[in-house]
């Protein structure tokens, strides 16, 4: 049983570059979900897919990042025209239709300079 | 809205000894789920244990068990002969009955940073 991979694991990238981060969800997990963490906080929601419906997008999701999720499976989080601010772990996390419990994957570490 | 408060930013205990993990939320729903989350400096985030709160038992995962007061909206987190291993951040996170929208997802603590002294 593999579990939420996510992939890069850690990005350095430049200001005003363009970075994606992939989210394998668990197999035959409908929900998909992208939470953003900076150190010392807990996770915060960015946005949510119900297979490859995007159904709730937090205010914490500028213009500037997208989120899709083509075929209800593997998921992608784009950043556009990074910016310092942008610089924290972003989260991948699934869940089955039923049950309560969402799992996640190691996270993607995002470094802007 | 609801809301997540863990008022311990860190605790420290001592190798076999037991400690408690202080959480308090606010909501206005009567069914819910809560949960402790486990992130240790790896930082893949685990699931410790889970609570319903139609369940009045309180809910056991071997050394790990909560005290679910449901009125004083309190939940906290027992760890018994704790071990080097369990060093790590720990997130107390609610999350709505529903299914639907932002009534799926989870809603954070801020964390508290335990350590093990051996």
């Amino acid at each position: 049983d593999t579990g939420v991979s996510q992939d890069p694991r850690h990005k350095i990238t430049k200001r005003g570059q363009n970075v994606t981060f992939r989210c394998d969800p668990i197999s035959e997990h409908n929900r998909l979900y992208w939470y953003r963490q900076t150190l010392g906080q807990g996770p915060e929601f960015l946005t949510y897919f119900q297979n490859e419906a995007q159904l709730e997008k937090s205010r914490l999701l500028s213009d500037r990042f997208s989120a899709e999720r083509p075929k209800g499976s593997f998921s992608t989080l784009e950043i556009q025209r990074t910016e310092q601010g942008d610089s924290a772990m972003y989260l991948c996390a699934s869940s089955p239709n039923t049950g309560p419990t969402i799992y996640f994957g190691e996270g993607s570490w995002l470094t802007v300079v | 809205a609801q809301t997540v408060t863990q008022s311990q930013p860190e605790m420290s205990v001592q190798e076999a000894e037991t400690v408690t993990l202080s959480c308090t939320y606010d909501t206005s729903e009567s069914d819910y789920y809560l949960f402790w989350y486990k992130q240790p400096p790896s930082r893949q985030m685990i699931l410790v244990i889970r609570q319903e709160a139609y369940k009045q038992q309180n809910a056991t995962e071997n050394r790990f068990s909560v005290n679910f007061q449901k009125a004083a909206k309190s939940f906290s987190l027992k760890i018994s002969d704790s071990q080097l291993g369990d060093a790590a951040m720990y997130f107390c996170a609610y999350r709505s009955e529903g299914y639907g929208g932002s009534q799926g997802n989870l809603i954070f603590g801020k964390g508290t940073k335990l350590s093990v002294k051996p």
